[in-house]
């Protein structure tokens, strides 16, 4: 069965600042791979996401994720941080070869950015 | 947005008493999925459908029912709710192959169980 772990639960760092929020899944197969934010109050959206070819993927509002298979991550960085990232950060997992489209979360982390 | 609503968007009810959440969509999408999302818990699948007529259970799905009929309409039931089922309920929907579609989220449903 497929997990997705997020090692940071917590972030809080100030505006400029550089984030990198790790993700680890463990699945044996060809996965798809993606970060969702939530912004308070509201439902998730899609920040970037991985099913093939390049490792290193570019997402909206300057994101950036890539994935390492031999480390079964898929990390997500950006390099400076403004306020308006403080959000909820969610990175999932799904196996290629399901006829089902299952999709599974990590705990999420929280990201707080300081003025 | 994007074709799918979730009603109630808000729901108090009491201990014991069944409660049905109901997920709409446009899209004409094979999958449905229903989730909870709990601080600490990030999203947790409680039951998802490839089909109609076809569901399947998720990670956490005691308590809880599903059925859908028709592909539009995805109805998460609750049987007796629990405190434990208060919770903020996402649905979601996808066509294969996901990598295509991606994956598109309702505005969430609000549930207390008091």
């Amino acid at each position: 069965a497929q997990s997705v772990s997020q090692h940071n639960h917590h972030v809080i760092l100030s505006e400029a600042a550089s984030l990198e929020l790790g993700c680890n899944y463990s699945y044996g197969g060809t996965v798809n791979l993606f970060w969702y934010v939530q912004y308070p109050g509201q439902h998730l959206q899609l920040l970037l996401k991985y099913f093939s070819g390049d490792p290193l993927v570019k997402g909206i509002k300057g994101f950036e994720a890539e994935f390492i298979k031999s480390k079964f991550s898929f990390n997500l960085r950006k390099p400076s941080v403004q306020w308006s990232d403080t959000a909820e950060y969610f990175c999932a997992v799904n196996a290629r070869s399901s006829n089902t489209g299952k999709l599974i979360f990590g705990q999420g982390t929280t990201l707080q950015v300081k003025p | 947005d994007a074709g799918i609503t979730q009603s109630p968007r808000h729901k108090v009810t009491e201990t014991g008493t069944p409660v049905t959440l109901r997920c709409h969509q446009t899209e004409n999408h094979r999958y449905m999925y229903w989730y909870r999302q709990d601080p600490g818990h990030g999203l947790r699948l409680i039951h998802y459908s490839y089909g109609v007529k076809d569901t399947d259970k998720g990670e956490v799905s005691d308590g809880y029912s599903v059925s859908r009929s028709k592909t539009e309409d995805f109805l998460l039931t609750l049987e007796s709710a629990t405190s434990s089922q208060t919770s903020v309920y996402f649905c979601a929907i996808s066509e294969p192959p996901t990598e295509n579609y991606g994956y598109t989220f309702g505005s969430g449903t609000r549930l207390t169980v008091v």
